[in-house]
C-alpha cells in the first residue's frame, strides 16, 4: 500500500516571501499521479496542482510549483510572493493508475500561516 | 457550472443512531467517491461509485454503506454511530475517463456524534 508523510505539521512565511512544504511518499509502481490540495478554513478542498510522474518537467501554477525528486520519491511545494489568502492546510495526495477505484490517498497535511 | 454540493452542511446525532450524507457531483462527472476526514488528520479513502456500481472499499466497517443513483448523485450511510464517527465527511466527484482523473471536492458535512 501506498503511504504518504508531510513531516512538517505547521509552516509559516512573511507575505511576499517564499515557503517550501515537504512531502514524500513510499510506492513500488513506477507510473502514478501527485496532487496538492489546499483546504482553507472553510473546508473546501481545492487542487492546488498535480504531477504525473512521467514526466520529468515539474508542474507550475502561477506562483505555486513543485520539485518532483522521482528516484528520492520526494513531492516539495513551493509557494512564491506568498500571499494572505494562501493560509490554509496543504495536503499532498497520491494516487495510483491501476485499479478500478483510484482513490487519494492524502498525507497528514501541513498548516501554512502567512504572517503580514 | 455549479461544483460538488453536499447536504447537510452540519448534523449532530446520538451514539447508536443511523445517518445518511447526500452528494451530487459535477454535471457530467459519472464518478462519487467518499472520503472521512478527523480533526487534524488527512482525508481517508471510504468508497468509490462508478455508474451506479461500487468500485472500491477503503478501510471501513460493515457499518459504512453507500449507494450512487442514475443521476450519479450518490448518498453514504452510516448505522450504529460511534463517537469516534465524528469527523468532516467529503464527497469528491470526477470524470473517469480523464486519465488524470482530477477528484472536485464538495464543502463536506460535519457531523457530531454525542
Amino acid at each position: 500500500a501506498q503511504t504518504v508523510t508531510q513531516s512538517q505539521p505547521e509552516m509559516s512565511v512573511q507575505e511576499a516571501e517564499t515557503v517550501t512544504l515537504s512531502c514524500t511518499y513510499d510506492t513500488s509502481e513506477s507510473d502514478y499521479y501527485l496532487f496538492w490540495y489546499k483546504q482553507p478554513p472553510s473546508r473546501q478542498m481545492i487542487l492546488v496542482i498535480r504531477q504525473e510522474a512521467y514526466k520529468q518537467q515539474n508542474a507550475t501554477e502561477n506562483r505555486f510549483s513543485v520539485n518532483f525528486q522521482k528516484a528520492a520519491k520526494s513531492f516539495s511545494l513551493k509557494i512564491s510572493d506568498s500571499q494572505l489568502g494562501d493560509a490554509a492546510m496543504y495536503f499532498c495526495a497520491y494516487r495510483s493508475p491501476s485499479g478500478s477505484a483510484r482513490q487519494l490517498t492524502f498525507g497528514s497535511g501541513t498548516q501554512l500561516t502567512v504572517l503580514p | 457550472d455549479a461544483g460538488v454540493t453536499q447536504s447537510p452542511t452540519h448534523l449532530i446525532k446520538t451514539r447508536g443512531q443511523h445517518v445518511t450524507l447526500r452528494c451530487s457531483p459535477i454535471s457530467g462527472h459519472k464518478s462519487v467517491s467518499w472520503y472521512q476526514q478527523v480533526l487534524g488528520q488527512g482525508p481517508q479513502f471510504i468508497f468509490q461509485y462508478y455508474e451506479k456500481e461500487e468500485r472500491g472499499r477503503g478501510n471501513f466497517p460493515d457499518r459504512f454503506s453507500a449507494r450512487q443513483f442514475p443521476n450519479y448523485s450518490s448518498e453514504l450511510n452510516v448505522n450504529a454511530l460511534l463517537l469516534g464517527d465524528s469527523a468532516l465527511y467529503l464527497c469528491a466527484s470526477s470524470h473517469q475517463t480523464v486519465q488524470t482523473y482530477e477528484q472536485y471536492f464538495g464543502p463536506g458535512t460535519r457531523l457530531t456524534v454525542t
